[in-house]
């Protein structure tokens, strides 16, 4: 299973939303929708911001939703804020013999 | 509050080996399935392998098949990783991780393994 893809980049100014795109999510993810998104400060280990394509965990701003289309998984942050400023991974469940796959990264910076 | 804390990490000429610990505190550890991943210098994350609770089921990405193993010790709430024939691409941050694709996943920190002559 090769990398998923995610844009290089993606930006926007304070209270703008963005949208950010992970494609090549395996059928074998099925109807669980094994696919996660985590946000990495430079120097801080990942953190959690959407699980199972959709849901977000307690903590997690409101700000941060996500969605999925086909082999297709999405990642919007509104109203945009200057600590959002970071890079962000999918992660989804790819099969049975190597159960894992990441997507490129994508950096979003706040303008 | 869930910590997990990785170590053993360092520098190692190319086909040393090394063994990273990760302990875990928190949470029970056995309830979890547990992953290894990995981030080169300047590149994006990598999955690299992952165990089962019980240890039943191990998995390892193509690129340390045959050169990586993966264990725990629920008894000690710890997870290892064996790396031997390590190369200068094996280079990275290595984080422990727990529940890859769930609502309950925590990262560690990482550790640091560079691999140079």
């Amino acid at each position: 299973q090769s990398a998923l893809t995610q844009p290089a980049s993606v930006s926007g100014s304070p209270g703008q939303s963005i949208t950010i795109s992970c494609t090549g999510i395996s059928s074998a993810v099925g109807t669980y929708n094994l696919v996660s998104w985590f946000q990495v400060h430079l120097g801080k280990a990942p953190k959690l911001v959407i699980y199972e394509a959709i849901k977000r965990p307690s903590g997690v701003s409101n700000r941060f939703s996500g969605s999925k289309s086909g082999n297709t998984a999405s990642l919007t942050i509104s109203g945009l804020q200057a600590e959002d400023e970071a890079d962000y991974y999918c992660c989804s469940f790819a099969g049975s013999s190597t159960p894992y796959v990441f997507g490129t990264g994508t950096k979003v910076t706040v303008l | 509050d869930v910590q997990l804390v990785e170590s053993g990490g360092g520098l190692v000429k190319p086909g040393g080996s090394l063994r990273l610990s990760c302990v875990a505190s928190g949470f029970t550890l056995i309830t979890f399935d547990m992953n290894w991943v990995r981030q080169a210098p300047g590149k994006g994350l990598e999955w690299v392998s992952s165990i089962s609770g019980s240890s039943k089921h191990i998995f390892y990405s193509d690129s340390v098949r045959g050169r990586y193993t993966i264990s725990r010790d629920n008894a000690k709430n710890s997870l290892y990783l064996q790396m031997n024939g390590l190369r200068a691409e094996d280079t990275a941050v290595y984080y422990c991780v727990r529940d890859l694709t769930g609502m309950e996943a925590y990262w560690g920190q990482g550790i640091l393994v560079t691999v140079s002559s």
